[in-house]
Protein backbone atom coordinates (compact mmCIF):
# COMPACT_ATOMS: atom_id res chain seq x y z
CA UNK A 1 0.00 0.00 0.00
CA UNK A 2 2.18 2.90 -0.85
CA UNK A 3 -0.47 5.53 -0.64
CA UNK A 4 0.10 8.33 -2.76
CA UNK A 5 3.49 7.84 -5.33
CA UNK A 6 5.01 10.82 -7.67
CA UNK A 7 7.29 10.75 -10.39
CA UNK A 8 9.72 12.17 -11.06
CA UNK A 9 11.75 13.27 -7.81
CA UNK A 10 13.86 15.95 -9.10
CA UNK A 11 13.96 17.36 -12.62
CA UNK A 12 15.71 20.20 -14.35
CA UNK A 13 14.35 21.80 -17.30
CA UNK A 14 15.32 25.01 -19.50
CA UNK A 15 13.35 27.63 -20.05
CA UNK A 16 10.48 26.82 -22.68
CA UNK A 17 10.62 22.90 -22.21
CA UNK A 18 7.84 20.93 -21.58
CA UNK A 19 7.29 18.00 -19.03
CA UNK A 20 4.80 15.80 -17.21
CA UNK A 21 4.64 15.49 -13.16
CA UNK A 22 2.93 11.79 -12.80
CA UNK A 23 1.12 11.38 -9.58
CA UNK A 24 -0.73 7.67 -8.32
CA UNK A 25 -2.81 6.60 -5.49
CA UNK A 26 -4.03 3.24 -4.22
CA UNK A 27 -6.16 4.84 -1.69
CA UNK A 28 -9.69 4.64 -3.31
CA UNK A 29 -10.14 8.08 -3.17
CA UNK A 30 -11.76 10.49 -5.24
CA UNK A 31 -10.64 13.99 -5.10
CA UNK A 32 -7.09 14.42 -6.17
CA UNK A 33 -5.11 17.77 -5.79
CA UNK A 34 -1.73 19.23 -7.40
CA UNK A 35 0.25 22.13 -5.19
CA UNK A 36 3.50 24.16 -5.21
CA UNK A 37 5.39 25.12 -1.87
CA UNK A 38 7.81 27.84 -2.68
CA UNK A 39 10.46 29.06 0.18
CA UNK A 40 8.34 31.17 2.72
CA UNK A 41 5.07 30.42 1.73
CA UNK A 42 2.80 27.93 2.30
CA UNK A 43 1.09 25.44 -0.26
CA UNK A 44 -0.78 27.03 -2.85
CA UNK A 45 -2.92 25.18 -4.60
CA UNK A 46 -2.48 24.76 -8.56
CA UNK A 47 -5.52 22.41 -9.74
CA UNK A 48 -7.83 20.26 -8.67
CA UNK A 49 -9.82 17.35 -9.38
CA UNK A 50 -13.02 16.32 -7.41
CA UNK A 51 -13.63 13.24 -9.37
CA UNK A 52 -13.08 11.27 -12.43
CA UNK A 53 -13.35 13.26 -15.75
CA UNK A 54 -13.33 16.47 -13.47
CA UNK A 55 -10.60 19.25 -13.10
CA UNK A 56 -10.93 22.63 -11.65
CA UNK A 57 -8.15 25.93 -11.54
CA UNK A 58 -6.90 26.56 -8.00
CA UNK A 59 -5.23 29.41 -6.39
CA UNK A 60 -2.44 29.49 -9.27
CA UNK A 61 -3.48 27.87 -12.13
CA UNK A 62 -1.38 29.90 -15.09
CA UNK A 63 1.30 28.28 -16.87
CA UNK A 64 -0.15 24.19 -16.03
CA UNK A 65 -2.75 21.68 -17.30
CA UNK A 66 -3.95 19.05 -15.66
CA UNK A 67 -5.55 15.34 -16.52
CA UNK A 68 -7.42 13.16 -14.65
CA UNK A 69 -6.78 9.76 -16.32
CA UNK A 70 -8.52 7.78 -14.34
CA UNK A 71 -9.18 7.23 -10.35
CA UNK A 72 -5.51 6.37 -9.53
CA UNK A 73 -4.29 9.28 -11.52
CA UNK A 74 -3.74 12.56 -11.46
CA UNK A 75 -1.01 14.66 -13.91
CA UNK A 76 0.70 18.26 -14.21
CA UNK A 77 1.86 19.31 -17.35
CA UNK A 78 4.06 21.97 -17.99
CA UNK A 79 3.69 23.31 -21.83
CA UNK A 80 6.30 26.05 -21.54
CA UNK A 81 8.44 26.26 -18.10
CA UNK A 82 9.59 29.23 -16.97
CA UNK A 83 12.37 30.51 -13.89
CA UNK A 84 9.21 31.10 -11.70
CA UNK A 85 7.86 27.65 -12.05
CA UNK A 86 10.53 26.57 -10.13
CA UNK A 87 9.18 24.82 -7.14
CA UNK A 88 8.25 21.57 -4.44
CA UNK A 89 5.25 20.00 -6.23
CA UNK A 90 2.81 17.70 -4.15
CA UNK A 91 0.29 16.01 -5.68
CA UNK A 92 -2.78 15.01 -3.08
CA UNK A 93 -5.69 13.42 -1.89
CA UNK A 94 -8.31 13.46 0.25
CA UNK A 95 -8.96 11.63 3.34
CA UNK A 96 -11.79 11.87 6.00
CA UNK A 97 -12.60 14.79 7.90
CA UNK A 98 -11.34 16.96 5.00
CA UNK A 99 -7.69 15.78 5.57
CA UNK A 100 -5.60 15.40 2.23
CA UNK A 101 -2.79 12.93 1.99
CA UNK A 102 0.14 14.08 0.43
CA UNK A 103 3.10 12.11 -2.00
CA UNK A 104 6.65 13.01 -1.52
CA UNK A 105 7.03 15.69 -4.27
CA UNK A 106 9.07 16.38 -6.91
CA UNK A 107 11.85 19.19 -6.63
CA UNK A 108 11.35 21.26 -10.24
CA UNK A 109 14.03 23.67 -11.03
CA UNK A 110 13.73 25.62 -14.39
CA UNK A 111 17.21 26.91 -15.73
CA UNK B 1 -5.09 38.57 1.27
CA UNK B 2 -3.41 35.67 3.42
CA UNK B 3 -6.86 33.85 4.67
CA UNK B 4 -4.63 32.00 6.99
CA UNK B 5 -1.80 33.41 8.96
CA UNK B 6 1.15 32.15 10.98
CA UNK B 7 2.57 34.80 12.26
CA UNK B 8 5.68 33.22 13.94
CA UNK B 9 7.96 31.84 11.45
CA UNK B 10 9.91 29.74 14.06
CA UNK B 11 10.30 28.49 18.04
CA UNK B 12 12.49 26.76 20.28
CA UNK B 13 11.85 24.89 23.19
CA UNK B 14 13.49 22.30 25.77
CA UNK B 15 12.79 18.64 25.45
CA UNK B 16 9.74 17.53 28.01
CA UNK B 17 8.34 20.72 27.69
CA UNK B 18 5.17 22.23 26.01
CA UNK B 19 5.18 23.70 22.30
CA UNK B 20 2.27 25.91 21.38
CA UNK B 21 1.89 26.94 17.67
CA UNK B 22 -0.70 29.60 16.86
CA UNK B 23 -2.60 30.16 13.35
CA UNK B 24 -5.02 33.01 12.92
CA UNK B 25 -7.79 32.97 10.10
CA UNK B 26 -10.42 35.41 8.43
CA UNK B 27 -12.81 33.18 7.06
CA UNK B 28 -16.03 32.19 8.85
CA UNK B 29 -16.96 29.62 6.37
CA UNK B 30 -14.04 26.99 7.16
CA UNK B 31 -15.37 24.22 8.08
CA UNK B 32 -12.36 22.42 9.13
CA UNK B 33 -8.74 23.06 10.78
CA UNK B 34 -5.93 20.60 10.51
CA UNK B 35 -1.88 20.56 11.17
CA UNK B 36 0.42 19.34 9.09
CA UNK B 37 3.80 18.45 10.07
CA UNK B 38 6.77 18.29 7.46
CA UNK B 39 9.95 16.99 7.59
CA UNK B 40 12.78 18.26 4.74
CA UNK B 41 12.56 16.50 2.14
CA UNK B 42 9.22 14.96 2.71
CA UNK B 43 5.55 15.56 1.56
CA UNK B 44 3.24 16.60 4.53
CA UNK B 45 2.25 14.57 6.98
CA UNK B 46 -1.99 14.63 8.70
CA UNK B 47 -1.38 15.36 11.93
CA UNK B 48 -4.54 15.89 13.99
CA UNK B 49 -7.72 18.30 12.46
CA UNK B 50 -10.66 19.76 14.32
CA UNK B 51 -14.02 20.52 12.80
CA UNK B 52 -15.80 24.24 13.42
CA UNK B 53 -18.42 22.86 15.88
CA UNK B 54 -15.64 21.92 18.15
CA UNK B 55 -13.56 23.79 20.70
CA UNK B 56 -10.62 20.98 21.09
CA UNK B 57 -9.63 17.77 20.08
CA UNK B 58 -6.75 15.48 21.61
CA UNK B 59 -4.94 12.25 20.18
CA UNK B 60 -1.89 11.75 21.90
CA UNK B 61 0.64 14.01 23.02
CA UNK B 62 -1.12 16.72 20.36
CA UNK B 63 -4.17 18.82 21.16
CA UNK B 64 -5.31 21.41 18.70
CA UNK B 65 -7.91 24.21 20.61
CA UNK B 66 -10.02 26.16 18.55
CA UNK B 67 -11.54 29.86 19.53
CA UNK B 68 -14.01 30.95 16.81
CA UNK B 69 -14.81 34.32 18.48
CA UNK B 70 -10.88 35.40 17.94
CA UNK B 71 -10.79 33.10 14.86
CA UNK B 72 -7.70 31.35 16.36
CA UNK B 73 -6.22 27.85 16.59
CA UNK B 74 -3.54 26.54 18.67
CA UNK B 75 -1.41 23.30 18.43
CA UNK B 76 -0.05 22.08 21.74
CA UNK B 77 2.32 19.37 21.76
CA UNK B 78 2.58 17.68 25.13
CA UNK B 79 5.73 16.82 25.90
CA UNK B 80 7.88 17.82 23.72
CA UNK B 81 10.14 15.27 21.52
CA UNK B 82 13.41 16.29 19.69
CA UNK B 83 11.13 13.69 16.79
CA UNK B 84 8.88 16.95 16.92
CA UNK B 85 11.67 19.13 15.43
CA UNK B 86 9.82 19.84 11.81
CA UNK B 87 7.87 22.33 10.14
CA UNK B 88 4.24 22.60 11.07
CA UNK B 89 1.52 23.61 8.34
CA UNK B 90 -1.79 24.97 9.84
CA UNK B 91 -5.01 25.15 7.08
CA UNK B 92 -8.22 25.31 6.54
CA UNK B 93 -11.10 23.68 4.81
CA UNK B 94 -13.42 24.73 2.56
CA UNK B 95 -16.13 22.86 1.67
CA UNK B 96 -17.93 22.51 -1.46
CA UNK B 97 -20.77 20.04 -1.13
CA UNK B 98 -19.59 17.38 -0.08
CA UNK B 99 -17.64 16.66 -2.90
CA UNK B 100 -14.33 17.83 -2.64
CA UNK B 101 -12.90 20.60 -0.48
CA UNK B 102 -9.52 22.98 -0.81
CA UNK B 103 -7.54 23.30 2.08
CA UNK B 104 -5.44 27.01 2.41
CA UNK B 105 -2.23 26.64 4.31
CA UNK B 106 -0.51 29.32 6.27
CA UNK B 107 2.92 29.90 5.73
CA UNK B 108 4.17 27.34 8.54
CA UNK B 109 6.27 27.37 11.36
CA UNK B 110 9.53 26.04 12.59
CA UNK B 111 9.99 23.72 15.33
CA UNK B 112 13.54 22.82 17.17
CA UNK B 113 12.82 21.04 20.15
CA UNK B 114 16.31 20.53 22.54
CA UNK B 115 17.62 17.92 23.59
Amino acid sequence: NAGVTQTPKFQVLKTGQSMTLQCAQDMNHNSMYWYRQDPGMGLRLIYYSASEGTTDKGEVPNGYNVSRLNKREFSLRLESAAPSQTSVYFCATRGGSSSQYFGPGTRLTVL
Amino acid sequence: DQQVKQNSPSLSVQEGRISILNCDYTNSMFDYFLWYKKYPAEGPTFLISISSIKDKNEDGRFTVFLNKSAKHLSLHIVPSQPGDSAVYFCAASLNYGGATNKLIFGTGTLLAVQP
